[in-house]
């Protein structure tokens, strides 16, 4: 199966920053069916980005994902109060489908 | 309005069956393929299996293989998860997710609020 490794574990950051996600396959993810996700305490994941970098419905143009092959990125471009969350990258192109460990993104 | 709502959670004792249900409704069910997430407490997401529009397709986990299985009636806008056998280790918090395409390769766009499984004696 596809290990997907997140770095860094946490990123502390200010209101208004710049927050870059990082999620790393041990093998190339087929079609970039790469997913990433918000989850806040006591809430179901959140849809952001899937297909690698296309916007879910309703998602801020703050987020935007990139990459392809092994390695991708999720970026928020100016950190809102309601963004501060664990962020998890999923692929699905290979059966079984694989998420990332997370990343938490907390107030600094 | 897209809704999925889970039942059949429990305390249920290690080696016992549990039977997990997902009410789906808002869309068009029978054109999308649909999953199972898990989380266990404090833990992260763990895809559990997943099932063509369909019923064509299936996959699982290998964690659940032999053990779990994923069924939808389309007529009722249901889907399900039989688990059997069950261990210390599934306890979790289980999501139904619904997928952007037929097959299983649209990403997960809408979920559930979860349904909570304890296996324990």
């Amino acid at each position: 199966e596809i290990v997907l490794t997140q770095s860094p574990g946490t990123l502390s950051l200010s209101p208004g920053e710049r927050a870059t996600l990082s999620c790393r396959a041990s093998q190339s993810v087929s079609g970039n069916y790469l997913a990433w996700f918000q989850q806040k305490p006591g809430q179901a994941p959140r849809l952001l980005i899937y297909g690698a970098s296309s916007r879910a419905t309703d998602i801020p143009d703050r987020f935007s994902g990139s990459g392809s092959g092994t390695d991708f990125t999720l970026t928020v471009g100016r950190l809102e109060p309601e963004d501060f969350a664990v962020y998890y990258c999923h692929q699905y192109g290979s059966s079984p489908g694989t998420f990332g460990q997370g990343t938490k993104v907390e107030i600094k | 309005e897209v809704q999925l709502v889970e039942s059949g959670g429990g305390l249920v004792q290690p080696g016992r069956s549990l039977r997990l249900s997902c009410a789906a409704s808002g869309f068009s069910f029978d054109a999308s393929a649909m999953h199972w997430v898990r989380q266990a407490p404090g833990k992260g997401l763990e895809w559990v299996s997943g099932i063509s529009f369909n019923s064509g397709s299936t996959g699982y986990a290998d964690s659940v293989k032999g053990r779990f299985t994923i069924s939808r009636d389309n007529a009722k806008n249901s889907l399900f998860l039989q688990m059997s056998s069950l261990r210390a280790e599934d306890t979790a918090l289980y999501y139904c997710a619904k997928d952007l395409g037929h097959t299983g390769h649209g990403g997960f766009d809408h979920w559930g609020q979860g349904t909570l499984v304890t296996v324990s004696s």
